[in-house]
């Protein structure tokens, strides 16, 4: 069973520029969840997505946005980038079925925006 | 706003004593409780959780108590080990099915020889 994944690990750009970061979810699940952990905090949610929809969206502006692909995949893109964007991109996927079920978190990705 | 409070940046245990880490939540809709664990460089892990309609559930060395009416739930680690230094994030969610969850700010545990 292949756990989640994050490319790249980290990326360094500059304010204005745009970034996609990938996630690779684990084997059998079809829910994929982004979140953002800035220096010091905890991982905030930022959008899910289920069956290539969002599903669900945290207080992130609008230049935040993803994609799910039918391998359940999904990619956080975030175009004019600013400084307080420097954070790591937590990825988890799960399986949405029947009851709670467990996310499960990928390394990140470490955005450093100069 | 702070929904998820870990009120302890760091906490220092003795090898072999018990760790009790402590986290106060606000949001009344939160029915869904959980721990994870975070070494350097992985993502974070779960460990355990909690239905808000119990008030204690217990894995081997981990056992997490919840006080509904005080809006507090606590994670006792025993006997702690050195294998346990890590940050801890409590987290919850709500009722409804968009498994957003809320996490607080995490409380690094030191384990000490």
């Amino acid at each position: 069973e292949t756990g989640v994944t994050q490319s790249p690990t980290h990326l360094i750009k500059t304010r204005g520029q745009q970034v996609t970061l990938r996630c690779s979810s684990q084997s059998g699940h079809n829910t994929v969840s982004w979140y953002q952990q800035a220096l010091g905090q905890g991982p905030q949610f930022i959008f899910q997505y289920y069956r290539e929809e969002e599903n669900g969206r945290g207080n992130f502006p609008p230049r935040f946005s993803g994609l799910q692909f039918p391998n359940y995949s999904s990619e956080l893109n975030v175009n004019a980038l600013e400084l307080d964007d420097s954070a790591l991109y937590l990825c988890a996927s799960s399986f949405q079925g029947f009851g709670r079920n467990e996310q499960f978190f990928g390394p990140g990705t470490r955005l450093t925006v100069l | 706003d702070q929904q998820v409070k870990q009120n302890s940046p760091s906490l220092s245990v003795q090898e072999g004593r018990i760790s009790i880490l402590n986290c106060d939540y606000t949001n009344s809709m939160f029915d869904y409780f959980l721990w994870y664990k975070k070494y350097p460089a992985e993502g974070p892990t779960f460990l355990i959780s909690i239905s808000s309609i119990k008030d204690k559930n217990e894995d081997g060395r981990f056992t997490v108590f919840l006080n509904k009416s005080a809006k507090h739930l606590s994670l006792h680690i025993v006997p702690s080990q050195p294998g346990d230094s890590a940050v801890y994030f409590c987290a919850a969610s709500r009722s409804n099915r968009d498994d957003k969850i809320i996490f607080g700010k995490g409380t690094r545990l030191h384990i000490l020889p």
